[in-house]
């Protein structure tokens, strides 16, 4: 399967823990994209890459919320200092440049305690 | 301001017939909007999308009509299926936002047999 892999696919933690994901994009896509989708909302847009480039940060990336995409490639997405309010489901997405479909990955559900 | 919002929050069709899935937009500026489809546990799955040039698009089974007049996205999907109960979120695209996807919050299609 070629698609979009995203792993844990939960996680499970203590308030003020931190925690780690991290995201496999389509090979040839050099866009990658974070989202978060709490219960019954659609997803919400977090942050966004165009290589190893960060482009765009939502304001709902707080400094607690930090990503990276070193190589251009695979991506994490850590949370330092969880909080309960961080619960929800964490979606990468990526695309290729110029064509703007973007293709999602299965989620990262956590739930902090 | 940027919004996409849907009329209905759930829709329930007889297996067999057509459904038609409805969204409005505020953003006079949007120019590509995508449908997507989710189910439980899973990532948004790409359906269709359309570009602000164009008012009709058609895939297997789905329909996409744009009605940029009165700010109107129509999903139709024929001869509905079991496999077709998710929820079905529209979503709007705009080049100047470098690839940002603003999610409305979805409507739930369930099928009855």
């Amino acid at each position: 399967d070629t698609g979009v892999s995203q792993n844990p696919r939960h996680k499970i933690t203590k308030r003020g823990q931190n925690v780690t994901f991290r995201c496999d994009p389509i090979s040839e896509h050099n866009r990658l994209y974070w989202y978060r989708q709490t219960l019954g909302q659609g997803p919400e847009f977090l942050t966004y890459f165009q290589n190893e480039a960060q482009l765009e940060k939502s304001r709902l990336l707080s400094d607690r919320f930090s990503a990276e995409r070193p190589k251009g490639s695979f991506s994490t997405l850590e949370i330092q200092r969880t909080e309960q309010g961080d619960s929800a489901m964490y979606l990468c997405a990526s695309s290729s440049s110029g064509i703007d479909t973007q293709y999602f990955g299965p989620g990262t559900r956590l739930t902090v305690l | 301001g940027e919004s996409v919002g849907l009329h209905l929050p759930t829709l329930s069709v007889q297996e067999g017939d057509n459904s038609i899935i409805n969204c409005a937009y505020s953003n006079s500026a949007s120019d590509y909007f995508i449908w997507y489809k989710q189910e439980s546990g899973k990532g948004p799955q790409f359906i269709i999308d359309i570009r602000s040039n164009m008012d009709k698009r058609q895939g297997q089974r789905v329909t996409v009509l744009l009605n940029k007049t009165v700010k109107h996205l129509s999903l139709q999907i024929a001869a509905t299926q079991p496999g077709d109960s998710a929820v079905y979120f529209c979503a709007e695209n705009m080049y100047s936002s470098a690839s940002k996807i603003i999610f409305g919050s979805g409507t739930r299609l369930s099928i009855r047999p």
